[in-house]
């Protein structure tokens, strides 16, 4: 199964962009990467998640290495709002039934 | 209003007892999952299920057992609760498969005493 690896922790001054890498090196042509956040253990949230190409929303940016290994986040204007534990996940696709595999989560920490 | 509900939100519990958490979905979403989350750790998922009928394990599935026998509901049952089950549980539901968005329950609180 494709697995993911993040930065434990990161910090990222107000205003400014937060950009948070996730590993997935074994991750298989067929399966999207997706981005959620969780602030002080609420249910998770969605972000973003693509396949490919990079994508944008109203919420962030998702950058894609060409050979799909790799992968950053980018919260342009980053808020203390933001302060959260960040999730880059790879959806494994079965037979019939699939499931997502969290990876350990990058704790981001936006300050003043 | 439509979404994804979870009951109950917390819930004390003694060892050996049963417990039922349950999970409702507005969407008709063929999906469903059951995470837990222990303090300090990421998501752990424990069972899944396809479609009403189809259930699959996780990666921590012992202790609990999981049914489907309408879409929109996917109950978690804890035949006899142990302490180590002490944990926020997430009910997550999608539609289809890779590309489509998963959104998560605002968790069940359980401990077990």
């Amino acid at each position: 199964d494709a697995k993911t690896t993040q930065p434990p922790s990161m910090d990222c001054a107000e205003g400014r962009a937060a950009n948070l890498p996730c590993n997935h090196s074994t991750i298989s042509g067929n399966e999207y990467v997706y981005w959620y956040r969780q602030i002080h253990s609420q249910g998770p949230q969605y972000i973003i998640h693509g396949l490919k190409n990079n994508e944008t929303n109203e919420m962030a940016s998702l950058i894609i290495t060409e050979d799909r290994k790799s992968s950053t986040l980018i919260l342009p204007h980053a808020t203390l709002r933001d302060t959260a534990v960040y999730y880059c996940i790879v959806r494994v696709a079965g037979e019939d039934t699939d499931k997502l595999i969290f990876g350990t989560g990058t704790r981001l920490q936006v300050f003043p | 209003d439509a979404g994804i509900t979870q009951s109950p939100r917390y819930k004390i519990t003694e060892t050996g007892r049963q417990v039922t958490l349950m999970c409702h979905q507005t969407w008709s979403h063929s999906y469903m999952f059951w995470y837990r989350q222990d303090l300090g750790h990421g998501l752990r998922l424990i069972y899944y299920s396809a479609a009403a009928d189809i259930t699959d394990k996780g990666e921590v599935p012992d202790g609990y057992v999981v049914s489907r026998s309408k879409t929109e509901n996917f109950p978690l049952t804890l035949e006899s609760a142990t302490r180590s089950q002490t944990s926020v549980y997430f009910c997550a539901s999608s539609d289809d498969r890779s590309g489509n968005t998963i959104y998560f329950g605002e968790g069940s609180w359980l401990t077990v005493v």
